[in-house]
């Protein structure tokens, strides 16, 4: 039982440059999500998806798309990569959107 | 600005201590409040969960104590060992209308043998 896998999990972009972070689960979860962590500031939303062909945009998502089209995958865009994206970022999934949520083990990116 | 707030950001404890960790909300809609440990290098997972209609839950040497007057909640981990280092969220839901879970900024506790 995988449960949530990210891929890749390290990343090291030039500003500018554009690449998709994986999400993928098997536990037919209808909810997943994608959290951005930083020291001092938690972890914060970035966009969610509440089944396949809907997502929504959370508390932080300028710089960043994703899409929907499976039940399995939740893949998050970063459009024009900036330094200030420099984080770990999470996905995460979950039954329905108000039950326990599944992490995955993290993709670290670095903008240079 | 954070709708969780967390404290403190690090905590030092000695093995067989008791760790102490707290969080305070504004929005009296939350109706579930999970904490999640995180170990370096991995996602979090979740520790232990309460409802605002029960003060006290605790599984095994980890007990969240809840005072919904004062919209404080704690998790208190007795008998602390090396193990439980790692970084703890507390978290705030408001679950019928759908809202989505919103974290503390964390804190890393570092248990010394």
């Amino acid at each position: 039982n995988a449960g949530v896998t990210q891929t890749p999990k390290f990343q090291v972009l030039k500003t500018g440059q554009s690449m998709t972070l994986q999400c993928a689960q098997d536990m037919n979860h209808e909810y997943m999500s994608w959290y951005r962590q930083d020291p001092g500031m938690g972890l914060r939303l970035i966009h969610y998806s509440v089944g396949a062909g809907i997502t929504d945009q959370g508390e932080v998502p300028n710089g960043y798309n994703v899409s929907r089209s499976t039940t399995e995958d939740f893949p998050l865009r970063l459009l024009s990569a900036a330094p200030s994206q420099t984080s770990v970022y999470f996905c995460a999934s979950s039954l329905r959107q108000n039950t326990e949520a599944f992490f995955g083990q993290g993709t670290r990116l670095t903008v240079v | 600005q954070q709708q969780v707030k967390q404290s403190p950001q690090s905590l030092i404890v000695q093995k067989g201590g008791i760790s102490i960790i707290n969080c305070a909300y504004e929005n009296t809609a939350f109706d579930y409040f999970p904490w999640y440990q995180q170990f370096p290098g991995k996602g979090p997972a979740l520790l232990i969960a309460i409802r605002p209609d029960v003060s006290e839950k605790k599984e095994g040497r980890f007990t969240i104590s809840f005072n919904k007057s004062a919209k404080q909640f704690s998790l208190h981990i007795m008998d602390s060992q090396p193990g439980d280092s790692a970084t703890y969220f507390c978290a705030a839901i408001e679950r019928e209308y759908g809202n989505k879970l919103v974290f503390g900024a964390g804190t890393i506790l570092r248990v010394k043998s």
